[in-house]
């Protein structure tokens, strides 16, 4: 079957800290990958994508890319801010019926 | 512009009323979706249409039933609200031509809670 696993939070970091959410997949073929961030009362927003092995999604000083030899799409980001407190969702989806399937999610807390 | 609306934002309500949710997209998008996430923050699919017909239909009590009355409207109606249904509720959509790129577009989210 198709699933994501994330790694469980809750993650505290102070201001200006490395971040890596870990994230890997099962998947019965090649689904595109994506990293969605969940703002306090908001719904979920974009943050970026990859499509196929090797690929680097970018945003907002985040990176992940698409690892299909250690199925895995870790998001990363080098100096995190306040303003990144939120919760990080890993997803895969297949273009066909659409159907996405989210990871169970990542707080992420930043300290001053 | 909203690119996906919901309404209400808030809703308060006894066990076993019947309430509805609706979800407005203006992307021109020809799949929509129903989302509950609970308190843990986990995100559970509900219910997928596209081109306003039932595509995924979850594990889901019968006392939750959608309507699509078309390709820009999804909305959630909920009879005999019980406790275990407070939660948020999030509507998306989607582009579903088969490309690789169709991310969901999500709401800002239902926060439904039974008393």
């Amino acid at each position: 079957g198709n699933s994501v696993t994330q790694m469980e939070g809750p993650v505290t970091l102070s201001e200006e800290a490395f971040l890596t959410i870990n994230c890997t997949y099962t998947a019965t073929g090649y689904p595109s990958l994506f990293w969605y961030v969940q703002y306090p009362g908001e719904g979920l927003q974009l943050l970026l994508k990859a499509t196929k092995a090797d690929d680097k999604g970018s945003n907002k000083g985040f990176e992940a890319t698409y690892r299909k030899e250690t199925t895995s799409f870790h998001l990363e980001k080098g100096s995190v801010q306040v303003s990144d407190s939120a919760v990080y969702f890993c997803a895969l989806s297949f273009g066909t019926g659409n159907q996405f399937y989210f990871g169970t999610g990542t707080s992420l807390t930043v300290i001053p | 512009d909203t690119a996906v609306s919901q309404t209400p934002k808030y809703l308060v309500t006894q066990m076993g009323n019947d309430k509805s949710i609706k979800c407005e997209q203006n992307l021109g998008h020809d799949t929509m979706y129903w989302y509950k996430q609970d308190s843990k923050k986990f995100l559970k699919i509900m219910f997928s249409y596209n081109n306003k017909e039932l595509i995924i239909n979850e594990t889901v009590p019968n006392r939750f039933s959608p309507k699509s009355p078309d390709k820009a409207h999804l909305n959630l109606h909920i009879n005999s609200l019980e406790l275990g249904d407070s939660a948020v509720y999030f509507c998306a959509s989607s582009r579903s031509s088969g490309g690789r790129y169709n991310e969901q577009f999500f709401g800002p989210g239902t926060r439904l809670t039974v008393l």
